[in-house]
């Protein structure tokens, strides 16, 4: 079975650009999260998708980053723009249903200079 | 709010030491109690998990039980090996489904 994948693992941009994630999940999963994880800090929850609909975006700075997840399968995380304070791992997770074991991705290293 | 308190790190060992990371926790409710380990370059991957009080999770090698009078969930492991050299997360979800909290994470280094 393949795991939940992510891309691009590695972006640098300077600050005030837009950038990207984008996160494709287990096959057949219909919950899917991203967090963002801060150098030396446990992951925080940025947002909660249970199909194409949002459950929980309560942690997530809405005047600069956005997240949508078309059709239910993949979704796209974007900051526009970004802030030193950005440069963090961004991870997608996914699991069955809400109350399900949840399995990471690779995650995405941002750097903004 | 919830909240995760883990021990602080890093933590080096020898290899065939005893494994010790406290994790205590803040919750309303009855929250479920995880374990994640991040190895070297890898995503996370659940490590082992405890639904109610004095549960006891395990998973190669490792233990941790529920412990609600102390709001522990301490992971332990009688001998350690190198591979098992990563960072080592405690969580909670409060209700079945709800967001995951993290405590920062200990990075534990075994020595051959």
């Amino acid at each position: 079975e393949a795991g939940v994948a992510q891309s691009p693992r590695y972006k640098i941009i300077e600050k005030r650009q837009s950038v990207a994630f984008w996160c494709n999940p287990i096959s057949g999963h219909a919950t899917l999260y991203w967090y963002q994880q801060i150098l030396g800090q446990g992951p925080k929850l940025l947002i909660q998708f249970q199909n194409n609909g949002v459950v929980d975006d309560s942690q997530l700075p809405k005047d600069r980053f956005s997240a949508e997840r078309l059709k239910g399968v993949d979704s796209t995380l974007k900051i526009q723009p970004a802030k030193l304070e950005d440069s963090a791992v961004y991870l997608c997770a996914s699991s069955f249903s809400g109350a399900d074991e949840q399995y990471f991705g690779p995650g995405t290293r941002l750097t903004v200079t | 709010g919830n909240s995760v308190t883990q021990m602080e790190g890093p933590v080096t060992l020898s290899e065939e030491a005893f494994l010790t990371i406290n994790c205590t926790y803040t919750a309303t409710g009855y929250p479920s109690l995880f374990w994640y380990v991040q190895y070297p370059g890898e995503g996370l991957q659940l490590l082992l998990k405890a639904t109610k009080a004095d549960d006891k999770g395990s998973n190669k090698g490792f233990e941790a039980t529920y412990r609600k009078e102390t709001t522990s969930f301490h992971l332990e492991k009688g001998s350690v090996q190198v591979s098992d050299s990563a960072v080592y997360f405690c969580a909670l979800t409060e209700t079945s489904g709800s967001r995951l909290t993290f405590g920062e994470g200990t990075q534990l280094t075994v020595n051959p």
